[in-house]
């Protein structure tokens, strides 16, 4: 059984265009994340939901804007998109702040 | 907010010796610090992790040491394998947000035979 879900696994896009990133998690756990991983390998927290709730927002681009329909799934929306984007975006869960986080297998997401 | 440095940025090293990977963090409430491998084009996995009221603890060939008055913590690999080879990260919670966790800009362990 898959703990931690994500697609599309792989997103080739145009610059300008709008997408989303879908995540899943079976573990019954109430945090949800979504890390930013650069072609440098720095891994960043862009945002954190406790149970449909935000409660980390780094700083980022309002074009991010994460949904959260229930506390086991965490979607990623990405308006007008830029070269810079382009990176492996993670989703990961844990049961509360201080715990082990499990990770889903990514997102390469390249912008054209 | 937490800042956490993790050194060396490469390590290279022959099969069946010991690596050594090191980190500072610079939030003195953190609590919890894990560490992850991964491997190419994966995911990151958690191999140990440590609590603030723990100074060493071990897991087969790995183990973590924490020195929470000189704010570091380790991690190391003995008998390394060319499976070890991998980019490994720390981790410490940044109290002041929301318990996050900041990552370490990682380690890449090389293990030659």
């Amino acid at each position: 059984d898959t703990a931690v879900s994500q697609t599309p696994k792989y997103l080739v896009t145009q610059m300008g265009n709008d997408k989303s990133i879908k995540c899943e998690q079976n573990l019954g756990h109430d945090t949800m994340y979504w890390y930013k991983q650069d072609s440098k390998k720095f891994l960043k927290i862009m945002f954190s939901y406790n149970n449909k709730e935000l409660i980390i927002n780094e700083t980022v681009p309002n074009r991010f804007s994460p949904k959260s329909p229930d506390k086991a799934h965490l979607n990623l929306h990405i308006n007008s998109l830029e070269l810079g984007d382009s990176a492996v975006y993670f989703c990961a869960s844990s049961q509360a702040a201080s715990d082990t986080q499990y990770f889903g297998p990514g997102t390469r997401l390249t912008v054209l | 907010g937490e800042n956490v440095e993790q050194h060396p940025s490469t390590l290279s090293v022959q099969e069946g010796d010991s690596a050594v990977i090191k980190c500072t963090y610079s939030d003195s409430a953190s609590n919890y610090f894990p560490w992850y491998k991964q491997e190419l084009g994966k995911r990151p996995q958690l191999i140990i992790d440590i609590r603030s009221n723990v100074g060493e603890k071990k897991d087969q060939r790995i183990a973590v040491t924490l020195n929470k008055t000189a704010k570091h913590f380790s991690l190391h690999i003995t008998e390394t394998q060319p499976e070890d080879s991998a980019v490994y990260f720390c981790a410490a919670t940044d109290t002041g947000g929301g318990n996050k966790l900041t990552f370490g800009t990682g380690t890449q362990l090389k293990v030659e035979l």
